[in-house]
Formats: C-alpha cells, structure tokens, sequence
C-alpha cells in the first residue's frame, strides 16, 4: 500500500521568500509518480508538479521545484518568491505508474503568506 | 473543453434521503476518480473508473454508496439513506493513462458540497 506523510500541517512565510513543504512517501512499486497540488480556499484542486520516480532530474514549473530524494523516499515542494496569493492548502500526492492503483494523497499543509 | 465539471455544487438533504451527483469528466479522458474530502483533510479515494469498468472501491464506500459510468464519459456517485458523517466535500477527477508511459496528472472539479442535517 502506497503511504504519504506531511508532518506540518501549517506554515508561515514571509513574502518574496522561499519556502520548503515536506514530504515522505512509503510505497513498494518500482515506478511511481509524485504530484503536488493546491487547494485555495475556493475548494478546487490545482495541479502544480510532476515527479517521475525514474527522472534524474528534480522537476521545475516556474516557481515551483520538487525535491526529490529517492533513497529517502522524500519530495519536497519548493516555492520560490511566495506570494500573497501562495496561501492555500498544498497537497502531496502519489501513485504507481501504469498499474491500476489510485492517487494517493497527505493530509496537506497550510500555508499562509505573510505581508 | 471547460475541464471537469460536477453538478451540483452545494447540496443539503435530510438524514435519510438519497442523493445523487453528476461528473462530466475532460472529453479524452479514460479515467475517472471520486474522493471524499472533509474539513482540514486530504482527499480520501472512494472509487475510479478505467473507461466503463469500476477498477477499484475503497472500504469508505459502504453499501450505501454507488457509482456508474455507463458509456464510458460522465460519472454519477449515489448515496443512500444519507447519514450526518456523510456530510463532506465529493471530488470528481479524471486523466488520461496511455498504459505506463508516464504519470499524468488528475485534472480535479470544483467539488460538490453535501450537508446533511
């Protein structure tokens, strides 16, 4: 059974600087995918990252990156430069690639950016 | 193509009546989820579909529960004999598999609301 683990469920950060929101997975698939997403308080689910388990290279979209650590099952979301419009609830999430398993998801982290 | 649409938005019932709710997943898209949120949670799965054929249920779907996705397109979860604990946010999302060549994203709806009282 595939696991994600967020262990801070909130977060403070002032605006233009960067931030780290933790996440460690537990699973037994070979290949796998990690997603992160986020959720404003309007409620939609906003896809933000991609990380394939075999990608060499930790992925970037904007000012977002992962950082992905294989060997210690962990793929932090790094956001660059907050924004005031940063503060929602951001999700890490995974599932095996190819199989017939669902997106698994954490418990999320709340993150508030401060003026 | 809008992205995924789910009606309705907001939906208060009685405990005890049966509601039903609607999922109009991306046109191309061969998979469809629903989750279960509740306040301060992470979405929680409850079913998907590859195409027509219902892959997986979680144990949260109790008998009470049921989904279809009779042509393969647009998804409807029932619930019956709603209880007070059934009260939460249901998500509606889909993607596109091409049989393990990459991960792709789930592509969400913006959620119907369900309040019991």
């Amino acid at each position: 059974a595939q696991k994600i683990t967020q262990t801070q469920p909130g977060m403070f950060v002032q605006e233009k600087e960067a931030v780290t929101l933790d996440c460690t997975y537990d699973t037994s698939d070979q290949s796998y995918g990690l997603f992160w997403y986020k959720q404003p308080s309007s409620g939609e689910m906003i896809f933000l990252i991609y990380q394939g388990s075999y990608d060499e290279q930790n992925a970037t979209e904007g000012r977002y990156s992962l950082n992905f650590q294989k060997a210690r099952k962990s793929a932090n979301l790094v956001i660059s430069a907050s924004q005031l419009g940063d503060s929602a609830m951001y999700f890490c999430a995974m599932r095996e690639i190819g199989g017939n398993t669902p997106l698994v998801f954490g418990k999320g982290t709340r993150l508030s950016v401060i003026a | 193509d809008t992205g995924v649409s789910q009606d309705p938005r907001h939906k208060i019932t009685k405990r005890g009546q049966n509601v039903t709710f609607r999922c109009d997943p991306i046109s191309e898209h061969n998979r469809l989820y629903w989750y279960r949120q509740t306040l301060g949670q992470g979405p929680e799965f409850l079913t998907y579909f590859q195409n027509e054929a219902q892959l997986e249920k979680s144990r949260l779907l109790s008998d009470r529960f049921s989904a279809e996705r009779p042509k393969g397109s647009f998804s409807t979860l029932e619930i019956q004999r709603t209880e007070q604990g059934d009260s939460a946010m249901y998500l509606c999302a889909s993607s596109l598999e091409r049989g393990g060549i990459g991960g792709t994203e789930a592509f969400f709806g913006q959620g119907t609301r369900l309040t019991v009282v």
